[in-house]
């Protein structure tokens, strides 16, 4: 079936430092991807999507790139601020047998960042 | 834009006592879901509805049932509450094909 790996966290940064949260998949079809943030005490919020190879995905200086060569779907961003501290989910979406589309979360990578 | 609405967003049962979790979507989506989440564990789907009269089981169905009320509603009912499923739950709609996830934001749920 299909699935999402993520790097575990917590992962730590001080303000302006560059992020990467690498995240690589495994999928039958052709998948969608995702990454949600989620902040204390919130549902998951959609971050940026790529729907096909070579996709980049961008939102609020965060870009994640669909790279189906290589199965991966890793966040960046340049410069982080203290208010990108939360948690955030790599997720796929694909096409079941059933003619669903169900998608498929990792399980989640928290972010500090310290002034 | 009230997107995804849950009721009630905390509850405490004692084991044994039974609930329903309420989720309400005005975005006119198809598909609604139910996860919940737990520390280390992400996300774990319960049930989904792809269309309004329809639900399937999820990776986690056991001890929950839901209905599909309408288009807008899809409620999670615990019949028998067990310290297990002490959890948050989301609720969660999308649109027709590979559409992103709506949320709401969530019903803490404890389990005494």
């Amino acid at each position: 079936g299909d699935s999402v790996t993520q790097m575990e966290g917590p992962v730590t940064l001080s303000e302006e430092a560059f992020l990467t949260i690498n995240c690589t998949y495994t999928a039958t079809g052709y998948p969608s991807l995702f990454w949600y943030v989620q902040y204390p005490g919130e549902g998951l919020q959609l971050l940026l999507k790529a729907t096909k190879a070579d996709d980049k995905g961008s939102n609020k200086g965060f870009e994640a790139t669909y790279r189906k060569e290589t199965t991966s779907f890793h966040l960046e961003k340049g410069s982080v601020q203290v208010s990108d501290s939360a948690v955030y989910f790599c997720a796929l979406s694909d096409l079941t047998s059933g003619g669903s589309y169900i998608p498929t979360f990792g399980r989640g990578t928290s972010l500090i960042v310290h002034p | 834009n009230a997107g995804v609405t849950q009721t009630p967003k905390f509850q405490v049962l004692k084991t044994g006592q039974s609930m329903t979790l309420q989720c309400a979507q005005d975005m006119n989506h198809n598909s609604m879901y139910w996860y919940r989440q737990d520390p280390g564990m992400g996300l774990r789907l319960i049930y989904y509805s792809a269309s309004e009269g329809t639900t399937d089981k999820g990776e986690v169905p056991n001890g929950y049932n839901v209905s599909r009320l309408n288009k807008r509603e899809f409620s999670l009912r615990l019949e028998s509450a067990a310290p297990s499923q002490t959890s948050v739950y989301f609720c969660a709609s999308s649109g027709t094909g590979n559409q992103p996830q709506h949320f709401g934001d969530g019903t803490r749920l404890s389990i005494l």
